[in-house]
């Protein structure tokens, strides 16, 4: 695809289930993050692959957060026992290069999540 | 203390005017400076990256950067209705994360 895309574009969980929030990136891009956004803020930093590696995940608000990224390409965002501060959009973003100043992110139409 | 500080505004300009967007941050090794325009429910979209000291322009956009003073803004000329959204500022530094600011609301009056 052209861009990156991201499902489901909206979920609603009651507290206490595991959800599962997908992104594909832009193909051929080297990285990618996940954010966290709340209202009327910006995005706040989860975790970062690049390729299959995950070598940041300083960001994960708490062990109920898990990512993965197996093939390098697609990667899968878990959030465990939902609760209701996990309620925010999550945003994926992709980048071609691995590192160095200039690397441009791409983002997602997100995935706004709601826990009930 | 946020990283990456901005005036959440609302900054209100009149159309054709010139908007400006200002950004500080906190970490001296940041290296490259984004800004991203956010309309409302959207995702964020990049508009100009600056990596070195000076003013960068891209059609009605200019971007400055000055490294001694961790200072970074965003001219939008000619401002329209359409420029209405959050402009968020990013900074990143190699080997570290993107920090975000919380984003400047911006409104064009017609």
């Amino acid at each position: 695809g052209a861009g990156v895309s991201q499902s489901p574009r909206y979920k609603v969980a009651k507290r206490g289930q595991d959800v599962a929030l997908r992104c594909d990136p832009i193909s051929g891009h080297v990285s990618l993050f996940w954010y966290q956004q709340a209202l009327g803020q910006g995005p706040e930093f989860l975790t970062y692959f690049q390729n299959e590696a995950q070598l940041d995940k300083s960001g994960l608000p708490s062990d109920r957060f898990f990512a993965e990224r197996p093939e390098g390409s697609v990667s899968t965002l878990k959030i465990q026992r939902t609760q209701q501060e996990d309620s925010a959009v999550y945003l994926c973003a992709s980048s071609f290069l691995s590192g160095g100043f200039s690397n441009e992110q791409f983002f997602g139409p997100g995935t706004r999540l709601t826990v009930l | 203390q946020k990283e990456v500080e901005q005036n959440s505004g609302p900054l209100s300009v009149p159309e054709g005017a010139i908007a400006s967007l200002n950004c500080t941050y906190s970490d001296r090794g940041s290296q490259s400076f984004f800004w991203y325009r956010q309309y409302s429910g959207k995702s964020p979209e990049l508009i100009m990256s600056i990596y070195s000291y000076g003013d960068k322009e891209d059609g009605r956009f200019t971007a400055q950067l000055n490294k001694a003073s961790q200072y970074v803004s965003l001219l939008i000329r000619d401002s329209q209705p359409s420029d209405s959204a959050t402009y968020l500022c990013a900074a990143y530094r190699d080997g570290q994360n993107f920090v975000f600011g919380p984003g400047t609301r911006l409104s064009v009056l017609p």
